[in-house]
């Protein structure tokens, strides 16, 4: 079963333009994680945000969490080509991560 | 240590037809875990290891999947009697705590 659900499920940006991305989900948390996965291949851990953090940044990576409205999002900053990709978010328990239903993103050069 | 290998990449069987899956975490981590993913969804969660142990398996895991761990390195993820249904994406994570994952680049399974 899948824990959250991610929105859009699927974005088409130009270069050099934000892409918003947002994780709602179900039960209480100790963390928050996005990955990203590149076609057909396995997922990279991008950024953690534990659950009484409020935003975390990292690189062009901005992460909010609000843990009242059990949501978060994903705001990265002037896209490239290359972070095309599907990202996910996944809620961290006790014992493991449950992850989204994703968002596919599309930068176009 | 070059991250988490899994083995094969790619996995073409008969239904019917047993398949056994391995993946080799980082050395350092004791948790081991693995997922499915199909097209277009997330991975879900099938089973989890803490050193050997197998701590916890999915509603999702038949009798037809068996995973193990020994000696808490490698791990392999059996399928018995595979259903076209079980053609997925096998992914294998690792991780020394709950906090990050390191995830292998995944075993296609294709049931013809």
């Amino acid at each position: 079963s899948q824990q959250g659900e991610e929105d859009p499920q699927a974005l088409s940006i130009q270069e050099g333009e934000n892409a918003t991305m947002n994780c709602s989900y179900k039960t209480s948390i100790n963390n928050l994680q996005w990955y990203r996965q590149n076609s057909g291949r396995g997922l990279v851990h991008l950024i953690l945000i534990r659950s009484n953090e409020r935003e975390k940044h990292s690189g062009r990576l901005r992460v909010t969490l609000d843990t009242s409205k059990k949501s978060s999002s994903l705001l990265i900053t002037a896209s490239r080509a290359a972070d095309t990709a599907s990202y996910f978010c996944a809620t961290g328990h006790t014992d493991k991560l449950i992850f989204g239903t994703g968002t596919r993103l599309q930068v176009f050069p | 240590d070059t991250g988490v290998s899994q083995d094969p990449r790619h996995k073409i069987t008969k239904r019917g037809q047993n398949v056994t899956f391995r993946c080799d975490p980082i050395s350092e981590h004791n948790r081991l875990y693995w997922y499915r993913q199909t097209l277009g969804q997330g991975p879900e969660f099938l089973t989890y290891f803490q050193n050997e142990a197998q701590l916890e398996k999915s509603r999702l895991l038949s009798d037809r999947f068996s995973a193990e761990r020994p000696k808490g390195s490698f791990s392999t993820l059996e399928i018995q009697r595979t259903e076209q249904g079980d053609s997925a994406m096998y992914l294998c994570a690792s991780s020394d705590n709950n906090y990050g994952y390191t995830f292998g680049s995944g075993t296609r399974l294709t049931v013809v």
